[in-house]
């Protein structure tokens, strides 16, 4: 079955720091990649998403590069802000298969 | 657009309680996802429903969970009755067309605790 694995949090960071958050991923066939983002007290949003191999996904100075060599799609952005602060979660979504598999979600705190 | 609407947005209720959460999907999406987020096992989904039809409710833990969706614009959690292992944030989430690459859109969940 499909299933995501993402770095344990959490990652502390000063502001303007160089950030990666690591992702792999099992699937069978070319699955789709995301990247949401949930804020505190909010639902997740679409960061960014990629939908084959070498696509880069990108948003707000965040990317992500779907690698399939690696199965991976590590979310980096070069400098973060406080505003930055939220829960990352990596994601896949097969083929035709409608389902959303998640990460564990990696916390982020950017202190100023 | 408004995006997804979920109701109520926080609930506690005791042990054996009826409880019903709420969604309205973003108006012309034809699926609609619910998930359950825990500390414990992260993000789950417990049923997809496509054109108002459940089409995989494997993830709905035990009989005492059900949903519906009697029209375009509106889904259902039920859990009768509750228990405090309930106790989670639960989305909703909605999607327009049949493509693995479709976005889902979640709505801000409904925090549930079960005393």
């Amino acid at each position: 079955g499909n299933s995501v694995t993402q770095m344990e949090g959490p990652v502390t960071l000063s502001e303007e720091a160089f950030l990666t958050i690591n992702c792999t991923y099992t699937a069978t066939g070319y699955p789709s990649l995301f990247w949401y983002v949930q804020y505190p007290g909010e639902g997740l949003q679409l960061l960014l998403k990629a939908t084959k191999a070498d696509d880069k996904g990108s948003n707000k100075g965040f990317e992500a590069t779907y690698r399939k060599e690696t199965t991976s799609f590590h979310l980096e952005k070069g400098s973060v802000q406080v505003s930055d602060s939220a829960v990352y979660f990596c994601a896949l979504r097969g083929g035709s298969n409608y389902k959303l598999t998640f990460g564990k979600g990696t916390l982020l705190t950017v202190n100023p | 657009d408004a995006g997804v609407i979920q109701s109520p947005r926080h609930e506690v209720t005791e042990m054996g309680q009826e409880v019903t959460l709420r969604c309205k999907p973003i108006s012309g999406h034809d699926y609609l996802f619910w998930y359950r987020q825990t500390m414990m096992r992260g993000l789950e989904l417990l049923i997809y429903f496509n054109n108002n039809v459940p089409i995989d409710d494997s993830g709905m833990p035990e009989d005492r969970f059900s949903a519906k969706m009697p029209n375009a614009s509106f889904s259902t959690l039920k859990i009768q009755p509750s228990e405090p292992r309930d106790s989670a944030v639960y989305f909703c989430a909605s999607s327009l067309g049949g493509q693995g690459t479709n976005t889902q859109y979640f709505g801000p969940g409904t925090r549930l605790t079960v005393l």
